[in-house]
């Protein structure tokens, strides 16, 4: 079972910053928290990861609580091609059972 | 550099057929995971290989299965196909196995599977 929770969908107006939340509140100190994306008929891309840190790349930033408990996904200028499914998935980064697992995701609507 | 290939693309099989699907990895890439993709059940782990061994397995009936060739390609295989295997298959590459840090997969387009 997935181990987050997240609202099942939001918009924004493009140009402006896309804040997409996830709660993962049983999250381990040994998982990181990953975020893909699923643009419609397409497989998943993936945008960025972290631990605790905040993280920051070309696609988004990664802002995680100090209690990891919760994270926020930012794309700073959200385009009409952002519309896609965003899964926060948490996962260990070593052993055997550290394969993803997805749970529904959010839906993400980028408006003109 | 290549993404990860998958083909077919699209696929009509009828109930009972058994169906291969095909994947090819980002060049270097040694591990590919299988996923299945449904509007009921979501994104669901097949299995993953890594140098030719499965290394992780889903919960799913032994009517799926795979391998993994010396290149890293692979290969998926449903037997005796039923109306529920209609998904969209989608396979994964990652340059070390999960369980190695900071494994990052990336995925192929998937190949849709519609069963009559």
């Amino acid at each position: 079972d997935a181990k987050t929770t997240q609202p099942p969908s939001m918009d924004c107006a493009e140009g402006r910053a896309a804040n997409l939340p996830c709660n993962h509140s049983t999250i381990s100190g040994n998982e990181y928290v990953y975020w893909y994306r699923q643009i419609h008929s397409q497989g998943p891309q993936y945008i960025i990861h972290g631990l605790k840190n905040n993280e920051t790349n070309e696609m988004a930033s990664l802002i995680i609580t100090e209690d990891r408990k919760s994270s926020t996904l930012i794309l700073p200028h959200a385009t009409l091609r952002d519309t896609a499914v965003y899964y926060c998935i948490v996962r260990v980064d070593y052993g055997a059972n550290s394969k993803l697992t997805f749970g529904k995701g959010i839906t993400l609507s980028v408006r003109p | 550099k290549a993404g990860v290939t998958q083909t077919p693309r699209y696929l009509i099989k009828t109930r009972g057929q058994q169906v291969t699907l095909s994947c090819s990895p980002i060049s270097g890439h040694r591990s590919v995971s299988w996923y299945q993709q449904t509007p009921g059940q979501g994104l669901q782990f097949l299995f993953e290989y890594f140098s030719e061994t499965q290394r992780n397995k889903g919960n799913f009936p032994g009517r799926f299965s795979g391998r993994q060739f010396s290149n890293s390609r692979s290969e998926m295989n449903v037997s005796t196909l039923e109306l529920g295997d209609s998904a969209l298959y989608l396979c994964a590459s990652s340059f070390s196995p999960t369980g190695v840090a900071k494994n990052i997969q990336y995925f192929g387009a998937g190949t849709r599977l519609s069963v009559l």
